[in-house]
């Protein structure tokens, strides 16, 4: 089974730091995906990557970063974090479709961040 | 913009019916569509796919049709059981869209009552 570990399930933070939420998956995925998810929102992309050291913005990228130096990491840095961001962030895997088609993201268990 | 949504937001069974949640897309070029569960306190997980060549799959006591004319998806969970209780969602990749990008519908909280 594909197993993707986000390294904090809960996080409190204060407004101005620099905040760094990790992700470990462990199938050799190609694509690494970060999303916040919010009441009544959904889910929503914020960055993703298809590649090491290759980034793509996604729908909400505002005030996120992004670092994937290797294939198995990637990371979610809030440059100075506000009360906006606020929220369960969801980190995803899956196979790139050059190597097989129409495959699912999967999941991890998402790290609950507050910022005071 | 394109999206994907849902018909209803909750839906309520008692144990052992049938559970069917619904779910409208817009994008006629989508060609994969995958359903999710999330239990509280975890992250979404697949549950079933379908390609946009297929009309339905199914799965173990899960079925998934797809009626391309009305941009229509819908997931059928057989005798449904309290473990099921769960928000499902719905998620569509466009057609020529790279790296597998999807696009998530809002959920629909499933209840199951005993």
């Amino acid at each position: 089974d594909v197993k993707v570990t986000q390294s904090s399930r809960y996080l409190v933070k204060r407004t101005g730091e620099k905040v760094f939420l990790e992700c470990v998956q462990d199938m050799d995925h190609e694509n690494m995906f970060w999303y916040r998810q919010d009441p009544g929102l959904g889910l929503r992309l914020i960055y993703f990557s298809y590649d090491v050291k290759m980034k793509e913005k996604g729908d909400i990228p505002e005030g996120y970063s992004v670092s994937r130096e290797k294939k198995e990491r990637f990371s979610l840095i809030l440059e100075s974090a506000s009360t906006n961001q606020t929220s369960m962030y969801l980190c995803a895997s899956s196979r790139s479709l050059v190597f097989k088609s129409n495959q699912p993201q999967h999941f991890g268990d998402g790290t609950r961040l507050s910022i005071l | 913009g394109e999206n994907v949504g849902l018909h209803l937001p909750t839906l309520s069974v008692q144990e052992g019916d049938n559970s069917i949640i619904n779910c409208a897309y817009s994008n006629s070029a989508s060609d994969y569509f995958i359903w999710y569960k999330q239990e509280s306190g975890k992250g979404p997980q697949f549950i079933i796919d379908i390609r946009s060549n297929m009309d339905k799959r199914q799965g173990q006591r899960v079925t998934v049709l797809l009626n391309k004319t009305v941009k229509h998806l819908s997931l059928q969970i057989a005798a449904t059981q309290p473990g099921d209780s769960a928000v499902y969602f719905c998620a569509e990749k466009g057609g020529g869209t790279s790296y597998g990008k999807l696009t998530f519908g809002q959920g629909t909280i499933l209840t199951v009552h005993p």
